[in-house]
């Protein structure tokens, strides 16, 4: 049983290019929330997708954006790159119908942007 | 105030020891309390998750919290070299359950 997986694994830009980084859930998960770890830090919240529909948005820029897919599969788009956006992006999915429960972290996506 | 505070550490214990990790939340409404082990380099895996006042064991590691306090913690029984990680201590954001809100994280050596 595959879990969250996320590509590419790293990425390098330049400052003011876009990106797009891609996730799929953990088979029987519909949930998908898109974190950011900057270096020595905890996760920051950026979004979460459920229902193909954006439903929770953390303290982000319009920048960030997402969508989800019928198979539950989403994407993070950045656009206008910063240097500060140089992190590691995670993605985590959680199964339908857990209103509380843990997430499950894929492996994450390094972005470096130059 | 930040929404949950971890002392960042390191942490360090000697190999068999009991490694006691601590977090603090602001927010008393919050419903659900995790922790997650993070390897360098690697993404956060979840370890334990408690909900109700009290302890919650498996294996050798025990959540414990209490809500009045708003204090979560995690013991790690007979420290083993290969725990040596950074722990991360999340909580469910009570006005929007899908968001998890972490700490920095705590840094905890293991000492053969």
């Amino acid at each position: 049983d595959a879990g969250v997986t996320q590509s590419p694994t790293h990425l390098i830009k330049t400052r003011g290019q876009q990106v797009t980084l891609r996730c799929s859930p953990k088979s029987g998960h519909d949930t998908v929330s898109w974190y950011q770890q900057a270096l020595g830090q905890g996760p920051q919240f950026i979004f979460q997708y459920y229902e193909e529909e954006e439903r929770q948005r953390g303290n982000f820029p319009d920048r960030f954006s997402g969508h989800q897919f019928p198979n539950y599969s989403s994407e993070l788009n950045v656009n206008a790159l910063l240097l500060g956006d140089s992190a590691l992006y995670l993605c985590a999915s959680r199964p339908a119908g857990t209103r509380l429960g843990g997430y499950t972290f894929g492996s994450g996506t390094r972005l470096t942007v130059v | 105030q930040k929404e949950v505070e971890q002392n960042s550490g390191p942490l360090s214990v000697p190999e068999g020891a009991i490694a006691s990790l601590n977090c603090t939340y602001s927010d008393r409404g919050s419903q659900s309390f995790f922790w997650y082990r993070q390897y360098s380099g690697k993404s956060p895996e979840l370890i334990m998750f408690i909900y109700s006042n009290g302890d919650k064991e498996d294996g050798r590691f025990t959540a414990q919290l209490n809500k009045a306090s708003q204090y979560v913690s995690l013991l790690i029984r007979d420290s083993q070299p290969s725990d040596s990680a950074t722990y991360l201590c999340a909580v469910n954001a009570a006005s929007n359950t899908g968001k998890l809100i972490f700490g920095q994280g705590t840094t905890l050596q293991v000492k053969p």
